[in-house]
């Protein structure tokens, strides 16, 4: 099955610091999502992204298709952006997901 | 409602008893997924109903392990005889048609502990 990878597995930033954080993915994907799973264990839907590159607020996103990653970009950090980030791909066989482990991201005030 | 809801929210439960965990999709969803996020491991696809079409139960962990969605809206996943390793969150998801190429919006989960 498709193999996703995200990069750095935590990351510690102080408020107002800006972030990158990485997902690789083994197979092509024709679907690409990015989620914050907030302290209480909701997952919200941050893009929906296959590729090109998208920016809602303070967050934007590039997936790189052709080259197998998507970027999430996290600017001027506040402490309520803590949580944990996922990206998720659909299989290529179906439309489940497959999920990265995840990025812990902690903003300190 | 305007987003994915599931019940009950938490539910503690003793080894080998039955629990049942609900979830009402968007509505208008006709795509609906069920996954299990357990601590210290990542999101897991368990099953996913698409329509009327006949589900997609490669998933589920054991036949100790089931689910239905009745009349093409509400979904329950069932566990029987349940085990310590079956707590976790399980987390409901539904897309407008399914297939891959479309948003999955997820429900708040339901938090088991099995004692």
């Amino acid at each position: 099955g498709i193999q996703v990878e995200q990069s750095p597995p935590d990351l510690i930033l102080q408020e107002g610091a800006n972030s990158t954080l990485r997902c690789n993915f083994s197979d092509s994907v024709n679907n690409l999502q990015w989620f914050h799973q907030n302290p209480w264990g909701q997952l919200i839907n941050l893009f929906y992204i296959p590729s090109g590159t998208k920016q809602n607020g303070r967050l934007s996103a590039t997936t790189v298709a052709t080259e197998r990653y998507s970027l999430l970009y996290i600017s001027s950090s506040q402490t309520t952006d803590s949580g944990v980030y996922f990206c998720a791909v659909p299989r290529t066989s179906g439309s489940r997901l497959t999920f990265g482990e995840g990025t812990q991201l902690t903003v300190n005030p | 409602g305007a987003g994915v809801s599931q019940s009950p929210s938490n539910k503690v439960t003793e080894k080998g008893k039955d629990v049942e965990l609900r979830c009402d999709p968007i509505s208008g969803h006709t795509a609906l997924y069920w996954y299990r996020q357990s601590l210290g491991q990542g999101l897991e696809f368990l099953i996913y109903f698409q329509g009327n079409s006949a589900p997609d139960k490669s998933g589920l962990p054991s036949d100790r392990f089931s689910a239905e969605r009745t009349g093409g809206s509400v979904s329950t996943l069932t566990i029987q005889r349940t085990q310590q390793e079956d707590s976790a969150v399980y987390l409901c998801a539904s897309s407008h048609q399914g297939g891959g190429q479309e948003t999955q919006y997820f429900g708040p989960g339901t938090r088991l502990l099995v004692l």
